[in-house]
């Protein structure tokens, strides 16, 4: 399984754009990159997934360079309902594949 | 469309008793995950079921922990006999045709003392 490597915390203000970065250097072929969101006390939720260029759904925005050593989740003009940690997770999404999470990244939103 | 439904939302026993956490899947999903989440750590997986067939159990501790999935719907988690580092956050979840997609229920927290 690729390995992930993610800012272990951020901090921004409400109305601004966040970007958070992942680094998968040993990313496969099969490979997606996912991202989910956790609030406190709940379960973790899926935003998007992608494999190469960029995906956009009505929550964010996934950029994916050409080598997909790396990968960019875009959260657009944030509130304070944002604020929760941010896991990329890399894998195949087919047959068996399982998920494996790291730390995340904590984003905090202010006023 | 339900969610992922889990009971108990909260348990807290003494070491070496025994618990036990139950998880109804969204309807039709065929795979089920359970997951140990401790404080400051992203969930770790601990047994994967494709319909009543297990398929990963590879971090469960099967000296302690079982789970079952008994006609492919429903599912259990138990811990017999729990250790103070169970205290944790147990997490259901469920997908479909895409394993990457899962649905998360809303956890069991579990603090042993």
């Amino acid at each position: 399984l690729a390995k992930t490597t993610q800012p272990i915390s951020m901090d921004s203000y409400e109305g601004q754009e966040v970007n958070i970065t992942c680094s998968h250097n040993n990313i496969a072929t099969n490979d997606y990159i996912t991202w989910y969101q956790q609030f406190p006390s709940q379960g973790p939720r899926f935003i998007i997934q992608g494999y190469k260029t960029k995906v956009t759904n009505e929550v964010a925005s996934l950029f994916i360079p050409a080598d997909r050593k790396s990968s960019t989740l875009s959260l657009p003009r944030v509130s304070l309902s944002d604020t929760a940690v941010y896991y990329c997770l890399v894998g195949e999404d087919s047959g068996y594949s399982t998920l494996t999470f790291g730390k995340g990244t904590m984003l905090l939103v202010s006023p | 469309e339900a969610g992922v439904a889990q009971s108990p939302r909260y348990k807290i026993i003494e070491k070496r008793q025994s618990v036990a956490f139950w998880c109804n899947p969204i309807s039709g999903h065929a795979t089920l995950y359970w997951y140990q989440q401790i404080l400051g750590q992203g969930p770790k997986l601990l047994i994967q079921f494709q319909n009543n067939g297990v398929v990963d159990d590879s971090q469960l501790p099967k000296d302690r922990f079982s789970a079952e999935r008994l006609k492919g719907v429903d599912s259990t988690l138990k811990i017999q006999p729990a250790k103070l580092e169970d205290s944790a956050v147990y997490l259901c979840a469920s997908s479909l045709d895409m394993p990457n997609e899962q649905y998360f229920g809303p956890g069991t927290r579990l603090t042993v003392t």
